[in-house]
């Protein structure tokens, strides 16, 4: 089955600071690639995904770049705030028609005043 | 509840009894999900059904049983067999389509041995 790694497990920074956040896979044929945030105690929330059609997108300060050839794919949260506090999960689907994802260990980011 | 309900929210399970935990959606969605959460970890599949009346073993299914008679419900059975049933768990659904994968997470049930 699919196969994914997730760095850092925790992360801190300062306020306003950036953060980054890289999952690798196995699967070559994969072809979607979501980022999901969860707050404490709370469910899952899809923030940004991004397909392998293309190499990056954006949505204000959040950012998905994905390097097909080499099996990874990044999450970037710009200018952050003490709210993005939170455990981030990257998830990846199997090849071919397959919906199940498999998800990262997560990343506990957390943002100092 | 965005249109996805887990109950109970919490639930005690006695050593040796079956527990079932309630998964309903009312966003037409196909497929439906079950995963595990460990506190400090990531979230691992159970079960997973893409259509009414079928179903197929996720990572960790032993120990664990599901139904899907209705589009709407995917009832969660956590039998005795599994011998460290203690975590979070969480049902998700998501349409069919080549170009929708995203998940609709319910507000997780929080299992505990007592």
């Amino acid at each position: 089955g699919e196969n994914v790694e997730q760095h850092p497990s925790t992360l801190s920074v300062q306020e306003g600071d950036s953060a980054v956040i890289k999952c690798t896979y196995s699967d070559s044929a994969s072809n979607y690639f979501p980022w999901y945030k969860q707050e404490l105690g709370k469910r899952p929330q899809l923030i940004i995904d991004i397909r392998s059609n293309v190499g990056e997108k954006k949505d204000q300060r959040i950012a998905v770049t994905l390097n097909k050839t080499a099996k990874h794919f990044s999450l970037h949260i710009t200018e952050t705030q003490p709210e993005d506090s939170a455990v981030y999960f990257c998830a990846v689907p199997p090849g071919g028609s397959a919906r199940q994802l498999t998800f990262g260990s997560g990343t506990q980011l957390t943002v100092l005043p | 509840d965005g249109g996805i309900t887990q109950s109970p929210k919490y639930l005690f399970r006695k050593e040796g009894q079956n527990v079932t935990l309630s998964c309903e959606q009312n966003l037409n969605h196909d497929a439906m999900y079950w995963y595990r959460q460990d506190p400090g970890q990531g979230l691992r599949l159970i079960y997973y059904s893409q259509i009414v009346n079928d179903f197929q073993k996720g990572d960790i299914a032993e120990g664990y049983s599901v139904s899907r008679e209705k589009k709407e419900s995917f009832p969660l059975t956590v039998t005795s067999a599994q011998k460290n049933p203690t975590a979070f768990y969480l049902c998700a659904s998501s349409p069919q389509g080549d170009n929708n994968y995203g998940y609709t997470f319910g507000s997780g049930t929080r299992l505990t041995v007592v």
